[in-house]
């Protein structure tokens, strides 16, 4: 069993929709939990970061945490054709630099 | 204008050649970091430094080798040694006390022939 898992799709909607992505882990030393959205061919940017159970919001993009169920989720409202990307959960190891990333689901906004 | 530049983005190189590749940042962040991606499969952690001249070997080590003679630059070197050296190569930098927020550059394609 992976540490990290997330569906790797592809997750089709139209312009306009809520999207969900999310992911599910099984270490509990995980401590920090991030979002990277990747386009094609490029590196990965960071979207948000969270550390504790709970919302943060950042514009369009909500991300939850549920440490009780190692469970997380980025929703993105209003989504738009320049969302179509890669989206990559990460989680950081408590006590160490490494990050462990999920596959991640690639996402396809649709006109 | 800050951020994490790599060269060259495509690489072609012939089986049991070494190749370096290059990666530089001017955020002025201690750590930096190798990764490499594969379709199908989550970043792998390669090598990483936490200070100039020091660093770790990461989870798929086996292969590369690394230096860190000055703070903005981490090069990577894959070796003759790694079986399957075709892939794309991540490099990433983060600020002191804060290893959770890496910041990627733009990557470099390596095929190997």
């Amino acid at each position: 069993q992976k540490e990290v898992e997330q569906d790797p799709g592809p997750l089709s909607v139209p312009e306009g929709a809520i999207v969900s992505l999310n992911c599910t882990y099984s270490n509990s030393a995980f401590q920090y939990f991030m979002w990277y959205r990747q386009y094609s061919r490029k590196g990965p940017e960071l979207l948000m970061y969270t550390y504790s159970s709970g919302n943060k919001e950042d514009g369009r993009f909500t991300a939850q945490v549920d440490k009780s169920s190692k469970y997380i989720s980025l929703f993105i409202r209003d989504s738009q054709p320049s969302d179509s990307a890669t989206y990559l959960c990460a989680m950081s190891v408590y006590n160490t630099d490494k990050l462990i990333f999920g596959t991640g689901t690639r996402l396809q906004v649709f006109p | 204008d800050g951020g994490i530049t790599q060269s060259p983005k495509y690489l072609f190189r012939k089986e049991g050649q070494n190749v370096t590749l290059s990666c530089e940042q001017n955020l002025n962040h201690d750590a930096m970091y190798w990764y490499r991606q594969d379709p199908g499969q989550g970043l792998r952690l390669i090598y990483y430094s936490q200070i100039v001249n020091d660093f770790q070997k990461g989870d798929i080590a086996e292969g590369y080798s690394v230096s860190r003679e000055k703070k903005e630059s981490f090069p990577l070197t894959v070796t003759s040694a790694q079986k399957n050296p075709t892939a794309f190569y991540l490099c990433a930098s983060s600020p002191p006390q804060s290893s959770y927020e890496q910041y990627f550059g733009p990557g470099t394609r390596l095929t190997v022939t």
